[in-house]
């Protein structure tokens, strides 16, 4: 079902140090996987999508990996930045065209 | 740019009042968009489904007599809360996507600050 109520983890790392953001997703059948970063007061916003016949993306500075056997979603930041301070989303399309949401992990960059 | 539009971005109200928010997708036709509610430090709740043209899909323990919503085109979706009371105070975002494009990420909206005093 969607994610209700649940509070946020964190993630705390060091200004130029890489982060892994890691999310388990619930439905095996999920063709396609989506990465949203939520900075405070604002809507979600695009980061990197991966589909699931493949098990690793890349884009500017975030990578997206996906391991199918154990249901599992990663993203990685490098190098990061004030900027990446934010709460990030995984969403998986299960059934239909819906995006089910996780419940969300902050990262908080220490300078 | 943004490809959908959600205004407005903050409302202040007193108890009692109705509150229309409107979500617009800018470069394509949504025949469906999606409402959510946010609470603080919290995730995503989806609220309903708005469909273009039919009655919207309402998620369990979501009250359709209290948020309203109307998707009369292709390219507008509003949500009202009626007789909005200070429990209903809370963040909401809407999002949608184009069915035109298979693997597409929906695109969420900026978000509706609505507090009740």
């Amino acid at each position: 079902g969607e994610s209700v109520g649940l509070h946020l983890p964190t993630l705390s790392v060091q200004e130029g140090d890489n982060s892994i953001i890691n999310c388990a997703y619930s439905n095996s059948a999920s063709d396609y996987f989506i990465w949203y970063k939520q900075e405070s007061g604002k809507g979600p916003q695009f980061i990197i999508d991966i589909r699931s016949n493949m098990d690793k993306r890349q884009g500017q500075r975030v990578t997206v990996l996906l391991n199918k056997t154990v249901k599992h979603l990663s993203l990685q930041i490098a190098a990061t930045q004030p900027g990446d301070s934010a709460v990030y989303f995984c969403a998986e399309r299960g059934y239909g065209q819906n995006f089910v949401f996780g419940p969300g992990t902050r990262l908080s960059v220490l300078p | 740019g943004a490809v959908v539009s959600q205004h407005p971005s903050r409302v202040i109200c007193k108890s009692g009042t109705s509150v229309k928010i409107e979500c617009r997708s800018l470069d394509f036709q949504a025949t469906t968009m999606f409402w959510y509610r946010q609470f603080p430090k919290q995730s995503l709740m989806l609220m309903a489904t708005s469909n273009e043209g039919s009655k919207a899909t309402y998620e369990q323990g979501v009250e359709k007599d209290k948020f309203l919503i109307n998707h009369a085109s292709l390219t507008l979706s509003t949500l009202t809360v009626t007789s909005a009371h200070p429990e209903d105070s809370s963040f909401y975002i809407c999002s949608a996507r184009d069915p035109m494009v298979w693997n597409q990420p929906q695109h969420f909206g900026d978000g509706t600050r609505l507090s009740i005093l």
